[in-house]
């Protein structure tokens, strides 16, 4: 089954870090570029970062760039999202996001992890 | 940065049709995609490069752009079709992925 699975979502202190995984399967992950996006409670969808097939080149929301770190082992189809200096405002489920062949879409979804960031 | 804005809500009789615009600074000359969120679910991709349908998505739904609207259409709605939808961009001058504000499509 092709499927996106993400774990390490929590509950976390302003000021401090965690790491989200994402484990790709029944598909080729080293094929395609993949994402983050998150969604607060009741709001949006907002993207949060972006790398390519073979880790070249990686993108940042400006709200995370400095804190957040994107990453990808593609032997083991593993996705990562390293969050440091996390705030209030990154509560959200974030979502694991597979693009399309033509890189401007996001054609397969996880269910997501929520990140609470509470004192 | 580059913002696109929807209507909060959008109501639709079953059977009829329902239209959910996503409007953005010269929005016709980039290619637009629509996903429909169900409550407690995560997104689908329903419509990609304007008017393209990913296999499995009724004919039923068909996509527009130009100018500075994009439109997704929704016709002979039916209960199902209840969703929250956004659209999204590429913003090839910041590099970055936007998405629209969204929508809540009510069938009633």
């Amino acid at each position: 089954e092709v499927q996106l699975v993400e774990s390490g979502g929590g509950l976390v202190q302003p000021g401090g870090s965690l790491r989200l995984s994402c484990a790709a399967s029944g598909f080729t992950f080293s094929g395609y570029s993949m994402n983050w996006v998150r969604q607060a409670p009741g709001k949006g969808l907002e993207w949060v970062s972006s790398i390519t097939s073979a880790s070249t080149t990686v993108y940042y929301a400006d709200s995370v760039k400095g804190r957040f770190t994107i990453s990808r082992d593609n032997a083991k189809n593993l996705l990562y999202l390293h969050m440091n200096s996390l705030r209030d405002e990154d509560t959200a489920v974030y979502h694991c996001v597979r693009s399309g062949s033509g890189w401007y879409e996001f054609n397969l979804w996880g269910q997501g992890t929520l990140v609470t960031v509470s004192s | 940065s580059y913002v696109l804005t929807q209507p909060p809500s959008v109501s639709v009789a079953p059977g009829k049709t329902a239209r959910v615009t996503c409007g953005g600074d010269k929005i016709g000359s980039n290619s637009v995609h629509w996903y429909q969120q169900k409550p407690g679910q995560a997104p689908v991709l329903v419509m990609y490069y304007n008017s393209d349908r990913p296999s499995g998505i009724p004919e039923r739904f068909s996509g527009s752009n130009s100018g500075n609207t994009a439109t997704l259409t929704i016709s002979r709605a039916e209960a199902g079709d209840e969703a929250d939808y956004y659209c999204q961009v590429w913003d090839s001058a910041t590099y970055h992925y936007v998405f629209g504000t969204g929508t809540k499509v009510t069938v009633l």
